[in-house]
C-alpha cells in the first residue's frame, strides 16, 4: 500500500462547478497535510495546509481532514480554466520525521 | 527575490559525467529539502538539512549522490557518474514547516 494515495485522474470538471480532489494516507500518526498545485513543467506551489479535523476555507479552496478515516480532500468552488493543473497531496508524519510524502497527484482539467 | 532559487534550471549531461546543482533557500528558513520528481509522479524525498546538519537521507540517495549545506545557507546536490535513470526534475524546498519549492533543475542524461 502506498503511503499517500490519490486518484491519478484525469478529472474533468465544467467551468463554474465544484472540483473535488481526494487523498488517503496510511500513517495514522500523520499530523500535517498539504495541498500543492503544479502546472506542467513548473514546480509545486502550496495552496493550503490543514492540521486539525474538519474544514479549512481559503477563498475558493476548502481543505477537509478526517484523521479517523485517514482522508483529506480539497474542494475548489467556481472552478476556473486557470485551475487546470495537477494537484498533489502531501503528508508530514510525526515522530520527528519532518519530510513530506507526496501522492502521485490528480490531474484536473476545467472545461470552459 | 525572497523565494527559493535553484541553479541551473536545465542541465543536459552525458552519461558518466558529474553534475552539481545549487539551491538558495528563503533566508529565514532553517530547513532545506531536496526532492526528485519524474514524469507522472509526485516529488520523492532525497535528503533534508536543519541548518548545516544533514539529518536524513532517503534510500533513493545512492553513493553517487552527495549533498552539502555549508554554514547553513545555500545547498549543493552533486551526482557523480550520472546514469540515464537520474534524468528527473530536482527540486529544492525550504520549510517552516510548509515547504516552498524552487523552480527546480531539470536534468537530462543522454
Amino acid at each position: 500500500q502506498k503511503e499517500v494515495e490519490q486518484n491519478s485522474g484525469p478529472l474533468s470538471v465544467p467551468e463554474g462547478a465544484i472540483a473535488s480532489l481526494n487523498c488517503t494516507y496510511s500513517d495514522r500518526g500523520s499530523q500535517s497535510f498539504f495541498w500543492y498545485r503544479q502546472y506542467s513543467g513548473k514546480s509545486p506551489e502550496l495552496i493550503m495546509f490543514i492540521y486539525s479535523n474538519g474544514d479549512k476555507e481559503d477563498g475558493r479552496f476548502t481543505a477537509q481532514l478526517n484523521k479517523a478515516s485517514q482522508y483529506v480532500s480539497l474542494l475548489i468552488r467556481d472552478s476556473q480554466p486557470s485551475d487546470s493543473a495537477t494537484y498533489l497531496c502531501a503528508v508530514e508524519s510525526n515522530f520527528g520525521n519532518e519530510k513530506l510524502t507526496f501522492g502521485t497527484g490528480t490531474r484536473l482539467t476545467i472545461i470552459p | 527575490d525572497t523565494g527559493v532559487s535553484q541553479d541551473p534550471r536545465h542541465k543536459i549531461t552525458k552519461r558518466g559525467q558529474n553534475v552539481t546543482f545549487r539551491c538558495d533557500p528563503i533566508s529565514e528558513h532553517n530547513r532545506l529539502y531536496w526532492y526528485r520528481q519524474t514524469l507522472g509522479q509526485g516529488p520523492e524525498f532525497l535528503t533534508y538539512f536543519q541548518n548545516e546538519a544533514q539529518l536524513e537521507k532517503s534510500r533513493l540517495l545512492s553513493d553517487r549522490f552527495s549533498a552539502e549545506r555549508p554554514k547553513g545557507s545555500f545547498s549543493t546536490l552533486e551526482i557523480q557518474r550520472t546514469e540515464q535513470g537520474d534524468s528527473a526534475m530536482y527540486l529544492c524546498a525550504s520549510s517552516i514547516p510548509e515547504a516552498f519549492f524552487g523552480q527546480g533543475t531539470r536534468l537530462t542524461v543522454v
